[in-house]
């Protein structure tokens, strides 16, 4: 069966680092790509960027070119999504989703909660 | 490429049929998903390339259209039917875009 399993909740305060993953199970972790998604309170969906494990090859969407990087350890089957200096506009649930270049997000993560709050 | 839903919301009763639509501002040809969401859950794949239900997906669901216009039809909403729903175009890759979703609400 194929996972994507997100570290727990997060609650930052502005101006800190932070570091959420998604690990990958069930399936070969270089065969796809992993995309990430932003969720801010009570709104839609937003693409974030993606990786290929394979590679670490990472694109962004251009509203978060810049704003977050996305990486990858294939030898644990993880991927990452990292901020240098959290905003409170980045309160939001995070999600990862396992896809095919010009494909459909077939199996998702838990999402992780990330709270910036002073 | 801007993927707009409508209506926002949407109130139907159990047993009737509900119709969801979404537009995109350029063709994305049969490159379009839909997706449910339930409060506190992870989005779920219902629909992709445009008709083609996702494993385990019960056939009241069903999607239509092509190029810019496509239909989310659930032919007889259940009580676990009422959730928010996306549309998804995949055409643009790596720039995914989604709808603002549309949320079905009980009568």
């Amino acid at each position: 069966e194929v996972q994507l399993v997100q570290s727990g909740a997060e609650m930052k305060k502005p101006g800190e680092t932070l570091k959420i993953s998604c690990k990958g199970s069930g399936y070969d972790f270089t065969d796809s790509w992993i995309g990430w998604v932003r969720q801010m309170p009570g709104k839609g969906l937003e693409w974030m960027g993606t990786i290929y494990p394979g590679d670490s090859d990472a694109r962004y969407a251009p509203s978060f070119q810049g704003q977050v990087i996305i990486s990858v350890d294939k030898s644990i089957t993880t991927a990452y999504l990292q901020w240098s200096s959290l905003k409170a506009s980045d309160t939001a649930i995070y999600y990862c989703a396992r896809h095919f270049p010009y494909g459909d997000l077939r199996a998702w993560g838990q999402g992780t909660l990330v709270t910036v709050s002073s | 490429i801007l993927m707009t839903q409508s209506p926002a919301t949407l109130s139907v009763s159990p047993g009737e049929r509900a119709t969801l639509s979404c537009r995109a501002n350029q063709s994305v040809g049969s490159d379009l998903a839909w997706y449910q969401q339930k409060p506190g859950q992870a989005p779920r794949l219902l629909i992709s390339g445009a008709s083609t239900r996702a494993s385990g997906i019960p056939a009241r669901f069903s999607g239509s259209g092509s190029g810019t216009e496509f239909t989310l039809t659930i032919s007889s909403l259940q009580s676990e039917d009422f959730a928010v729903y996306y549309c998804h175009q995949y055409y643009k890759w790596p720039m995914y875009s989604f709808g603002q979703g549309t949320k079905l609400d009980i009568k």
